[in-house]
Order: structure tokens, then sequence, then C-alpha cells
């Protein structure tokens, strides 16, 4: 049984571009969330999908927008990329209807903006 | 999410029992105490949740204090491989999986 799978593992981008980040998740799982990580601090949420729609946003501005698909993959869409958007982005999934906060994480896609 | 607060690092011994505590204070009668921890350059993994009775798994136990405001994460026999940063987090009852992080405790087991 796949865990939460996510692509790219790595990815540089330039300032002003656009990036999209891609996730599937658990075998079993519909509702999936992304964080992002900056080095050295823990991970903050940027919002969640369920049923393909936005469920809850974090405080992030609207250049992050994401899409949820019948299949219950994810992408996160960050765009006019800023220096400090390089972070590692992790997806997690879970069950709704379960405990709805154990996740199951991926390894993430660090992304670094020249 | 209630606030938690951690010691920023601490070591252990291989083989002992690495014993990680967590305050939250402002924890509410119906909020879970959540564990995960966080290996070097991978995602966080869930280890264990507790509301107020002690819990455990294969992978570590959870003891809650009586009056909920604290409570201690039991690595019994710590590993090399258990090195990692471990995250102590209070979510709202209506987070719907959404967690705040804060920046936990950089646990080092030594041989």
């Amino acid at each position: 049984d796949a865990g939460v799978t996510q692509s790219p593992t790595h990815l540089i981008k330039t300032r002003g571009q656009q990036v999209t980040l891609r996730c599937s998740p658990k075998s079993g799982h519909d509702t999936v969330s992304w964080y992002q990580q900056a080095l050295g601090q823990g991970p903050q949420f940027i919002f969640q999908y369920y049923e393909e729609e936005e469920r809850q946003r974090g405080n992030f501005p609207d250049r992050f927008s994401g899409h949820q698909f019948p299949n219950y993959s994810s992408e996160l869409n960050v765009n006019a990329l800023l220096l400090g958007d390089s972070a590692l982005y992790l997806c997690a999934s879970s069950s709704t209807g379960q405990v709805n906060e154990k996740l199951f994480f991926g390894s993430g896609t660090q992304l670094s903006v020249l | 999410d209630a606030k938690t607060t951690q010691p920023t690092s601490m070591d252990c011994a291989e083989g002992r029992a690495a014993n990680l505590p967590c305050n939250h204070s402002t924890i509410s009668g119906n909020e879970y105490v959540y564990w995960y921890r966080q290996i070097h350059s991978q995602g966080p993994q869930y280890i264990i949740h507790g509301l107020k009775n002690n819990e455990t798994n294969e992978m570590a136990s959870l003891i809650i204090t009586e009056d909920r405001k604290s409570s201690t994460l039991i690595l019994p026999h710590a590993t090399l491989r258990d090195t990692a940063v471990y995250y102590c987090i209070v979510p709202a009852t209506d987070s719907w999986g959404k967690l705040q992080f804060g920046a936990g405790t950089q646990v080092v087991v030594t041989p």
C-alpha cells in the first residue's frame, strides 16, 4: 500500500515564475492538506481540500491556490514566486470520518526560488 | 489550538528511555493531545494521541496528567533512528486536520 506520494522531489524556479506541485494521497483517504515548512521551522498549514473544494485555509496569500481531483489527488499552485517561498512543501492525507488529526505526510517537495 | 510548550532540545543515550515533556495548560476538556515526529528530510510522522487516559502503541507511550495540563511522550528504548524533532500538538476540536506545529523538541540519541 503506497503512502502519500509527492512530485517532484526537488524544484528550482526563479522569482516571478509559477509552480505546480502534485500529491497523491494514501489509499482510502479523501482529504488532502498542504503545509509549508521553512528551514528550521515547523510546518505551517496552507489549506485543505475535501470533495474537490477548499475546506480550510491558513494565513497564506491568494498566490497560493490548489485543486483536488475526483481521484482525491491534489495540486498546489504558487504564482509570482518570491524568494521567501523557498521551503519544503508537504502534503498530508487523512480520511474524513476517522481521526481527522491523524495525518499521513509525504516526504515533500523542496522548492528553491532564485 | 491550545498553546503547547516543549523544551528546545534533549539528548538521550541509545537503549535508554526518552521522556519528552509538553505543557498545554490551556487545553479544553474535549481536546486531544497529539504527538508527531519529523526525521531529517522526511515528512512528519504520527506517533500517538490521547485524551485523558494513558496510551501505548508500538512506537511509544503517552502519559497525560490528571489535570491534563501536561503530558509526557515516552520512547521506551531509544535507538539512533529515533533522532528527530518531536512535536506536541493540541488541535482545536473543529480543526478537521489543521495542525499547528510549533518548534518542537530536537531529540538526539547518542551511541
